[in-house]
């Protein structure tokens, strides 16, 4: 069964903190998506990977970094937590070619920041 | 630039009718696909349906179909005798050939079935 596995269902850090979310897929997929998922927003990518150590910016990339050192795992990172980024982040990843294969999902990280 | 957008933020609808989730796109290249997904309360995101932008064809799969309408750049989707498990949050969601192929989404539907 084919997986997207994102390492927290639930987080809560401080204000100022330096936060990873993590996300493998086994699917040895060359893409690979960041979003947050915020009511009445949908969801809006932050970064983007098409293969390993490329990143792209998505449309919402302040206060966010990526890093991609090997193809099945992609990270995000909160340099320094604000309160204004408590959502829900959801990882995803599809094959490098092919317009028509549908985007896995990991399960999405809930994360608070107080 | 990329966009989708679904400009219900939320429908009711009452068991066994038809339903029509809007969505429109703005692409500007000629090769490209269109995806429907379907996000229960239980958070997970399940794949719907597919359209290419050179099908011929509207997708069809079971229950759902989608109502392509590439001069408007519309891809509706639409529902057949909605069941009470339909109640969910639905994306709209497109993917460029150009590039990198990023995906991007729509602001989504909260769609609810009323027994």
């Amino acid at each position: 069964d084919v997986k997207v596995t994102q390492s927290s269902r639930y987080l809560v850090k401080r204000t100022g903190e330096k936060v990873f979310l993590e996300c493998v897929q086994d699917m040895d997929h060359e893409n690979m998506f960041w979003y947050r998922q915020d009511p009445g927003l949908g969801l809006r990518l932050i970064y983007f990977s098409y293969d390993v150590k490329m990143k792209e910016k998505g449309d919402i990339p302040e206060g966010y970094s990526v890093s991609r050192e090997k193809k099945e795992r992609f990270s995000l990172i909160l340099e320094s937590a604000s309160t204004n980024q408590t959502s829900m982040y959801l990882c995803a990843s599809t094959p490098g070619t092919g317009v028509n294969t549908e985007a896995f999902f990991g399960q999405g990280t809930r994360l608070t920041v107080v | 630039a990329q966009k989708i957008t679904q400009t219900q933020p939320g429908m009711f609808v009452q068991e066994k009718e038809a339903v029509t989730l809007d969505c429109t796109y703005d692409t500007s290249d000629p090769s490209y696909g269109l995806f429907w997904y379907k996000q229960p309360s239980s958070g997970e995101m399940i794949f719907l349906i597919y359209q290419g932008s050179y099908d011929q064809q509207n997708a069809t799969e079971g229950r759902y179909s989608l109502n392509f309408q590439k001069a408007r750049k519309s891809a509706n989707l639409v529902i057949s005798a909605s069941q009470l498990g339909d109640s969910a949050m639905y994306f709209c969601a497109m993917r460029e050939t150009q590039g990198a192929q990023k995906l991007v989404f729509g602001q989504g539907t909260r769609l609810t079935i009323n027994p």
